[in-house]
């Protein structure tokens, strides 16, 4: 079953605008994640936020997180043609069981 | 190795044989997870390990799949009289002990069953 559900499922966005995905999930949780992957193979850890944190920043990454209404987004500022791949979000539903939402696929145009 | 290997990286085969796939993690990882991503879609838990302990199978989607691991370290993922919808990416991945905090995650498997 699908505990993660990304919003949109995809997205073409002229490269050095800003990308915003969604994440909507339906537990408890203790942190989110979110992955990239390119090529349909092996995903990429980006980054994590705790269920106590509000956002939290890497380099051009920027995550949110509200509880209250279990949903994350993740933004990808100044957008580079690199960062086209599909980006998924992963929540604990329990200890050690980390199920993974269907994914947006970010295209961004030169 | 340094990171996590799954092999075959590809795998054809007939409808009805078995196959068995591997995933050999990284070193003094103790968690291990199967996931299976069809062409186009998210990712479906399929079992992690804590351990040699699978805790939870649930997401095993019939009695055909089967999972082990022994030693703490090479998992084997094993598909009986495989079906045409088993085809699909077989994705394995690895964490640290005690944290679920980080996925490494291995190339995968993509098995095509004809």
């Amino acid at each position: 079953s699908q505990q993660g559900e990304e919003d949109p499922q995809a997205l073409s966005i002229q490269e050095g605008e800003n990308a915003t995905m969604n994440c909507s999930y339906k537990t408890s949780i203790n942190n989110l994640q979110w992955y990239r992957q390119n090529s349909g193979r092996g995903l990429v850890h980006l980054i994590l936020i705790r269920s106590n944190e509000r956002e939290k920043h890497s380099g051009r990454l920027r995550v949110t997180l509200d509880t209250s209404k279990k949903s994350s987004s993740l933004l990808i500022t100044a957008s580079r043609a690199a960062d086209t791949a599909s980006y998924f979000c992963a929540t604990d539903v329990r200890r050690d069981k980390i199920i993974f939402g269907k994914g947006t696929r970010l295209h961004i145009l030169p | 190795g340094a990171g996590v290997s799954q092999s075959p990286s590809n795998k054809v085969t007939e409808k009805g044989k078995d196959v068995e796939l591997r995933c050999d993690p990284i070193s003094g990882h103790t968690a291990l997870y199967w996931y299976r991503q069809s062409l186009g879609q998210g990712l479906e838990f399929l079992i992690y390990f804590q351990g040699n302990s699978a805790p939870d199978k649930s997401g095993l989607p019939s009695d055909r799949f089967s999972a082990e691991r022994t030693g703490g370290s090479v998992s084997t993922l094993t598909i009986q009289r495989t079906q045409q919808e088993d085809s699909a990416v077989y994705l394995c991945a690895s964490s640290r002990p005690g944290s679920n905090e980080k996925l490494f995650f291995g190339s995968g498997t993509q098995l095509s069953v004809l």
